[in-house]
């Protein structure tokens, strides 16, 4: 079965201080590692898809990088609007079914102004 | 907005009662997913469905189920609810089975 560890589970930034989320995975056959973010109450908001290893994607402030065990999400200089849930899934081979997301619980990220 | 749409926003209902879930996938997706977010269990994947068949299952309880319509939306039925059915219940698309899927806003549903 896949897993997913999302490491710290809350972390606390002062504006302008750089900082990395770890997503370790445990798949048979991966067929993808995904970085969403949330608000409180809403719905996952895409932002990476990552497929092998040595991939590299970025997108303002942020990063995601791939290894083959593990997926890191880099914030460089965040802001207080980076403050959010950042949730890691992969999909997979295992079990048959490659349709379904295997998410990890999250990383709470707080930014101070 | 990602433009998959949920209704209702919030439910509040009794425990034993019956409720229904309904999600809209964006224009052009074929595949509509459901997943169940709990404090303690985190996002775990329920059903999906591609062009109106079902394409695999997860962690659904036997009191729950989903159908997709012609029309592309889909229901997720929830029955016999219980306290700890209480959750927020999240619809995604896709454009087929491998593609990136989108999430919705949302259902918070309260089970008093």
């Amino acid at each position: 079965e896949d897993q997913v560890t999302q490491s710290p589970e809350a972390l606390r930034l002062q504006e302008g201080e750089s900082s990395s989320l770890n997503c370790s995975y445990t798949v048979s056959g991966l067929r993808g590692l995904f970085w969403y973010r949330q608000d409180p109450g809403k719905g996952p908001e895409f932002l990476f898809t990552l497929y092998s290893a040595g991939e590299e994607k970025e997108k303002e402030r942020l990063k995601a990088t791939l290894t083959k065990k593990e997926s890191f999400l880099h914030i460089t200089a965040p802001k207080p609007e980076d403050s959010a849930t950042y949730l890691c899934a992969v999909r997979s081979n295992s079990g048959g079914s490659n349709y379904k997301l295997t998410f990890g619980k999250g990383t709470l990220l707080t930014v101070n102004p | 907005d990602s433009g998959v749409t949920q209704t209702p926003k919030h439910l509040i209902t009794a425990t034993g009662q019956r409720v229904t879930l309904r999600c809209s996938p964006r224009s052009g997706d074929l595949s509509v997913y459901w997943y169940q977010q709990s404090l303690d269990q985190g996002l775990q994947f329920l059903i999906q469905y591609y062009n109106g068949e079902e394409r695999a299952k997860g962690n659904i309880l036997e009191r729950f189920s989903a159908q997709q319509f012609p029309d592309l939306h889909s229901e997720l039925n929830l029955s016999s609810l219980e306290l700890g059915d209480s959750a927020l219940y999240f619809c995604a698309s896709s454009v087929g089975t491998q593609e990136t899927q989108y999430f919705g806003p949302g259902t918070r549903l309260l089970v008093l």
